[in-house]
């Protein structure tokens, strides 16, 4: 079955530390990845996808497939990233599978 | 400058009496969306619209049934709720083909009392 696990519910950081929320994924074929953001009392947004390979809000994620993972970081936590974190994996051509989210939050 | 909007934000409805809830998209996507996120768990596709092509997620109870009428909006109808339907349900739209990012509504969140 096509599975995305992120294994901690609740993250918590200090302003300043490097930040890992964790994905690891299950999928019989080429994989293509994103990470949304939810801010408090805003919408979900995709922050990135694994395909572009960019930074976004200093956020990076690379795709392993021998460990079936696509880990997001950011060197450098900032108050403003506080929010909720989903990993998702396109399923056939126009479904998304969400992970059970992040909620993370930078304490200053 | 809203793109995808969901009305109402919250909508409280009793145990069986029908209920609809709308959506409707500015962006002109040709693939809309309805997810259901109980608390604390991952966001559930229910179904989705590819232009007027339904596709049913095989678990989504009958119970659940959407409709849309035009390329802007989407409808999701619930016909008789139970206590376990209450949840937030988000509508969503793609561009289809080999779209690169879905674009989410802020939600509904549906009370059953």
């Amino acid at each position: 079955a096509q599975r995305v696990t992120q294994p901690e519910k609740l993250l918590s950081v200090f302003k300043g530390a490097p930040v890992e929320l964790k994905c690891n994924y299950s999928y019989s074929g080429s994989p293509e990845l994103f990470w949304y953001v939810q801010y408090s009392r805003q919408r979900l947004q995709l922050l990135l996808r694994h395909i572009s390979r960019e930074s976004i809000k200093g956020f990076t994620a690379d795709l392993n497939k021998g460990e079936t993972s696509f880990h997001l970081k950011k060197p450098f936590a900032q108050e403003e990233d506080s929010a909720m974190y989903y990993c998702a994996l396109r399923q056939g051509a126009q479904k998304l599978v969400f992970g059970q989210g992040t909620r993370l939050t930078i304490n200053p | 400058d809203a793109m995808v909007i969901q009305n109402p934000r919250y909508q409280v409805t009793q145990f069986g009496k029908p209920v609809t809830l709308s959506c409707s998209q500015t962006l002109n996507h040709n693939v809309m969306y309805w997810y259901q996120q109980k608390s604390s768990q991952a966001p559930k596709l229910l179904f989705h619209y590819y232009d007027k092509d339904f596709n049913n997620e095989a678990d989504t109870p009958d119970n659940f049934q959407s409709r849309r009428p035009n390329t802007s909006f989407c409808f999701l109808d619930i016909r008789s709720p139970g206590l376990g339907d209450a949840a937030m349900y988000l509508c969503a739209t793609s561009r289809g083909g080999d779209w690169v990012e879905a674009f989410f509504g802020q939600g509904t969140r549906l009370t059953v009392v």
